[in-house]
């Protein structure tokens, strides 16, 4: 069975910086590709960012470009997602999901608060 | 970015009968490679979404049969061919051809 587990998300003050983690199991993590997907509480779903079977391709959406950086660990079958210099607008839950053109599993997603 | 724009937004529907959201896209979703990469998910109350169908019309492995995709192009649809009570909750179109991948606002199905 396919397993997500998101991790690191907390309460934050504007302009700070956060770690969150994936731990990917049930399946050959260096398979897929992976995404960061977030939503606003109540509200829709932003695709935040992609990374390739081995890191060599990654990108995120333009509100988070040069602020947000993804990266994963093959060995230890973990994705991570480094933000800084974070905004208000940046609250969200954050969901670890597998795939990039058409995700198929996700985890139960991680809270980010980024709050003065 | 694609603009993907569903409606209708809320969807009321009395149990066992058919329902019916739209999807349209401001860009073709045919990739280079032919495909369309148009998948629908549902995120019931609570839980994390969950694909129902990948590109356009393939169901998800667990996902009952009275869910279809169909379309082409910049205009897809998402049927309920008889709506249960568990069906309850929001769906969401997502484009994968064009990056970023985007969703569309989402749609609220409710029973009557």
């Amino acid at each position: 069975e396919v397993q997500l587990v998101e991790s690191g998300g907390s309460v934050v003050r504007p302009g700070g910086s956060l770690r969150l983690s994936c731990a990917a199991s049930g399946f050959t993590f260096d398979d897929h590709g992976m995404s960061w997907v977030r939503q606003v509480p109540g509200k829709g779903l932003e695709w935040v960012c992609g990374i390739n079977w081995n890191g060599g391709s990654r990108n995120c959406v333009d509100s988070v470009k040069g602020r947000f950086t993804i990266s994963r660990d093959n060995a230890k079958n973990s994705l991570d997602l480094q933000m800084s210099s974070l905004r208000v607008e940046d609250t969200a839950l954050y969901y670890c999901a597998r795939g990039l053109r058409g995700v198929d599993s996700w985890g139960q997603g991680t809270p980010v608060t980024v709050s003065s | 970015d694609v603009v993907m724009t569903q409606s209708p937004l809320s969807l009321p529907v009395t149990v066992g009968q058919p329902a019916s959201i739209s999807c349209r896209s401001n860009q073709s979703l045919v990739s280079s490679d032919g495909d369309s990469y148009l998948n629908w998910f549902q995120q019931r109350p609570g839980q994390s979404p969950r694909r129902l169908i990948y590109k356009v019309s393939n169901r998800d492995s667990g996902v009952p049969d009275r869910f279809s995709g169909s379309g082409s192009g910049t205009d897809f649809t998402l049927r309920i061919s008889r709506v249960e009570a568990e069906d309850v909750g929001l769906y969401y179109c997502m484009q994968g051809t064009h990056w970023p991948p985007t969703f569309g606002q989402g749609t609220k199905l409710e029973i009557k």
